[in-house]
């Protein structure tokens, strides 16, 4: 079975500063992960994706993340934040289960703030 | 390309009333979600088809919950009796399903917002 736990509800920043919003994951298999950003009122949309390619993942809007197998982490983090993005940040795994199907699994999503 | 298509956007049922939903995925993509998302939570999977077949339909309250996806491409999702409890946003997505131990990514649609009073 497979798990996602974003540690953060909730991470203020003031522009231009940089963003760090953590993701922590187990799996019996080898997974896939993605964050998602969801503005106010709007779809989710794909951030970027690490499906067992380079361990060091470019999205849009400068954000990037890094997987790393020793800690289970796939932290996402962007030099210097912007106002518009301000939105809600979900972190998800992806993986093959025991019985032979896959599952996705949503973290519970972290806020992000960012002051003027 | 059309993303994700869903209907209706917003819907306002009184209790113990039937609600439906219609999704219409990215063409080609064989595999279709629903997910409902509560105020200040994650989406949580309802039911995932590969084609027309329901592949994991365990987070789905079968007693008032039912689904479709007749000939593999729109599906219907369908609550009744709807209860207060159902107030949500559901949302709907496609991918191209997963090879070996990769999953592809999901393309949401903008999600159906659904108030019971």
């Amino acid at each position: 079975a497979q798990s996602v736990t974003q540690l953060d509800s909730h991470v203020s920043v003031s522009e231009g500063t940089p963003v760090l919003l953590r993701c922590n994951y187990s799996s019996s298999y080898s997974p896939s992960l993605f964050w998602y950003v969801q503005h106010p009122n709007k779809g989710l949309q794909l951030l970027l994706k690490y499906t067992s390619a380079a361990t060091l993942v470019k999205g849009i809007n400068g954000f990037e993340a890094e997987f790393k197998k020793s800690e289970t982490s796939f932290h996402l983090t962007k030099p210097s934040a912007h106002m518009s993005d301000a939105a809600e940040y979900f972190c998800v795994v992806s993986a093959a289960e025991d019985t032979g199907g896959f599952k996705t699994i949503f973290g519970a999503g972290t806020r992000l703030f960012v002051k003027a | 390309e059309a993303g994700v298509v869903q209907s209706p956007r917003y819907k306002i049922i009184e209790k113990k009333q039937p609600v439906a939903f219609w999704c219409n995925p990215i063409s080609g993509h064989n595999t279709l979600y629903w997910y409902r998302q509560n105020l200040g939570q994650g989406p949580e999977l309802l039911i995932r088809y590969e084609n027309e077949e329901a592949v994991d339909d365990s987070q789905l309250p079968k007693d008032r919950f039912s689904a479709e996806r007749l000939k593999g491409v729109d599906s219907t999702l369908k609550i009744q009796p709807a209860e207060l409890g159902d107030s949500a946003v559901y949302l709907c997505a496609s991918s191209s399903g997963t090879s070996g131990t990769i999953s592809y990514e999901q393309y949401f649609g903008p999600g159906t917002r659904l108030t019971v009073t």
